[in-house]
């Protein structure tokens, strides 16, 4: 079987960096997609790491290393609107229990 | 928007009650899922729909029943349900089945709760 396992929260500034681990058990791993849910909303892709190292796509960056069974996302030039739970998921459609991030003025 | 939509966006229900949960998606995609959403919990994976063919069903009470009449809607019809079947209810499709490469389109999620 698999799972995922993430912070429950995490509290930082505008403009500042904040990375949201996932660590994860599993067998048959090929890679970790990220997804963002604002409050009320549905969830939004951010990016998926098929191979190890770092995917960037403008202020978002994801991380994987297959031999540490870890990867992260990295939120740069924190805004308040990246308020929101942020999860983790296998491509075996097993996700992590999320990490709630409050952007603080 | 998603393109995808779900119907209704609240429902509260009694046991004894039968209903329906609808999800549209409007990207031409294959594959459609129904995901359960409780609070603290990870996001489970209920029903996979490929070309409008079960392909996977993860234990799921038989009190859920999906229905995938074409690769653009979903059903999943709900009867004698428990108080704990409560939670928010998400839909999903993407282009295809081979993995979580393929980016997956939510649905607003219907709110269910059960008396």
């Amino acid at each position: 079987g698999q799972s995922l396992e993430q912070p429950s929260e995490v509290t930082a500034v505008e403009g500042a960096i904040v990375q949201i681990n996932c660590t994860y058990q599993t067998s048959g791993f090929y890679g970790l997609s990220w997804y963002q849910q604002h409050d009320g909303g549905a969830p939004t892709f951010l990016s998926y790491n098929g191979l190890d190292g770092l995917e960037e796509t403008g202020r978002f960056s994801s991380f994987l290393s297959r031999s540490d069974s870890y990867g992260y996302l990295l939120l740069q030039e924190l805004q308040m609107k990246d308020s929101a739970s942020y999860f983790c998921g296998s491509d075996k459609l097993i996700f992590g229990t999320g990490t709630r991030l409050q952007v603080f003025p | 928007e998603t393109g995808v939509t779900q119907t209704p966006r609240h429902l509260v229900m009694g046991m004894t009650n039968k209903k329906s949960l609808k999800c549209e998606q409007h990207l031409g995609h294959n594959a459609m899922y129904w995901y359960k959403q409780s609070a603290k919990k990870p996001l489970e994976l209920m029903f996979v729909y490929s070309l409008e063919e079960r392909v996977e069903n993860n234990s799921v009470p038989s009190r859920f029943s999906p229905e995938c009449p074409n690769s653009s809607h979903l059903f999943l019809h709900l009867h004698t349900l428990q108080p704990e079947d409560s939670a928010l209810y998400l839909c999903a499709s993407s282009q295809d089945r081979t993995g979580f490469a393929n980016e997956q389109f939510f649905g607003p999620g219907t709110r269910l709760t059960v008396l």
